[in-house]
């Protein structure tokens, strides 16, 4: 079946503008998680929800970041006001319900330059 | 607070060699540990991971690692390596027996040459 898809894959945007990215995870997946990677320092969860209480835990580095979820498997993470250091890449995993630690399952990533 | 360390940032491998790419941990509890490995603009695979029992695991593509409690240490192993190999490999942690964040670091390149 078809994997955790994203878009769009590259996005350029100016500096102090709202952004909005968007994850289509894997169907029947419960929990969808946002991370941020940049070169050299791996990746760090900014959010994550588990679709039957809906939470949001919304991290680093700032409030600028949050997701939606208006679907079970479909997420859109918003950065609000950007700035050139929030250039990366932003992966979306999802993971299913059965019994864990799971896998999660990425998708390609969105690479986000910031002017 | 959870870390995980990858104290090489490359690794070069002859093809056909045996491979090691190191990671060691820090975590206040038992871990869970994961390998991943991300091909160039592609997302990040899983390969392995350890939750409990035998501390050898094995994965995908012929890879193994092993979990030492003592050492803190889950190296990822492979006895012959391919050009097909190359990659950055990621070495990740969590806690918790849910489906919860990873914690990861900050990957080894892995270069394999014909």
């Amino acid at each position: 079946g078809a994997g955790v898809s994203q878009s769009p894959r590259y996005k350029v945007a100016k500096r102090g503008r709202d952004v909005a990215l968007r994850c289509d995870s894997i169907s029947g997946h419960v929990t969808l998680y946002w991370y941020r990677q940049t070169l050299g320092q791996g990746s760090e969860v900014l959010t994550y929800s588990q679709s039957d209480a809906q939470r949001d835990k919304s991290g680093r580095p700032s409030g600028r970041f949050s997701a939606e979820r208006p679907e079970r498997s479909v997420s859109t993470l918003k950065i609000q006001r950007t700035e050139q250091g929030d250039s990366a890449v932003y992966l979306c995993a999802s993971s299913p319900i059965s019994g864990g630690p799971n896998e999660q399952f990425f998708g390609p990533g969105t690479r986000l330059t910031v002017l | 607070a959870q870390s995980v360390a990858q104290p090489e940032d490359q690794v070069n491998v002859a093809e056909g060699n045996p491979l090691t790419v190191k990671c060691t941990y820090s975590v206040s509890g038992n871990p869970y540990l994961f390998w991943y490995v991300q091909y160039p603009n592609r997302g990040l695979q899983f390969l392995l991971k350890y939750i409990t029992g035998d501390n050898l695991v094995k994965g995908s593509y012929g890879f193994e690692a092993e979990f030492n409690k003592s050492q803190t240490s889950f190296h990822l192993k492979k006895p012959s390596a391919l050009v097909s190999d190359s990659a950055l490999y990621f070495c990740a942690v969590t806690l918790n027996s849910g489906n919860t964040p990873l914690v990861f670091g900050k990957g080894t390149r892995l270069s394999v040459i014909a």
